[in-house]
């Protein structure tokens, strides 16, 4: 079945260090790619999103290429800031008109001064 | 504009006690979600309606699980009768025509 994969947390970086958070996917067909970032205490944000192959999605200093060869979407900072601290979800939902969105586990990002 | 509203925010309740949390969707979207959130499962769809009819509910856990959506602004997920593994953080998201969902703030269950 569809699924996503992302790089273990916790992430701990300092102040304007570069951030690359890996996801990979396995999906039937050409879904949309998603990622969404979860500040503590609060519902999941839209970060950025690609739906198809070779798309760049970006929001915020983040990017994220939806690469179908290798069936990965990145996300990507060139600074992280204490503010960018909260846990990014990798997602995707199947092309063909399905609804339900398949999350990848949550990668927990700690920024320090 | 108001985004995903949900209620409440937090819920403490003992083990066999109904507990029912409700969500409003942004207005005009016709599509709404629930989903859980555990450390173990991570996040998880229960169901989702369109135009207030359930179209999927392969994800709720068992029959001590039921939702509704009585009218386009209201829904509710309901769990009678409550254990402590349910404890978790419910999330409900509504969307419109494009595939973007949007989340409200979680409603934080404990069931001791």
């Amino acid at each position: 079945g569809d699924s996503v994969t992302q790089m273990e947390g916790p992430v701990t970086l300092s102040e304007e260090a570069f951030l690359t958070i890996n996801c990979t996917y396995t999906a039937t067909g050409y879904p949309s790619l998603f990622w969404y970032v979860q500040y503590p205490g609060e519902g999941l944000q839209l970060l950025l999103k690609a739906t198809k192959a070779d798309d760049k999605g970006s929001n915020k200093g983040f990017e994220a290429t939806y690469r179908k060869e290798t069936t990965s979407f990145h996300l990507e900072k060139g600074s992280v800031q204490v503010s960018d601290s909260a846990v990014y979800f990798c997602a995707l939902i199947r092309s063909g008109g399905y609804n339900k969105l398949i999350f990848g586990a949550g990668t927990r990002l700690a920024v320090h001064p | 504009d108001a985004g995903v509203i949900q209620s409440p925010r937090h819920e403490v309740t003992e083990m066999g006690q109904e507990v029912t949390l409700r969500c409003k969707p942004i207005s005009g979207h016709d599509y709404l979600f629930w989903y859980r959130q555990t450390m173990m499962r991570g996040l998880e769809l229960l169901i989702y309606f369109n135009n207030n009819v359930p179209i999927d509910d392969s994800g709720m856990p068992e029959d001590r699980f039921s939702a509704k959506m009585p009218n386009a602004s209201f829904s509710t997920l309901k769990i009678q009768p409550s254990e402590p593994r349910d404890s978790a953080v419910y999330f409900c998201a509504s969307r419109a025509g494009g595939e973007t969902q949007y989340f409200g703030p979680g409603t934080r269950l404990l069931v001791l």
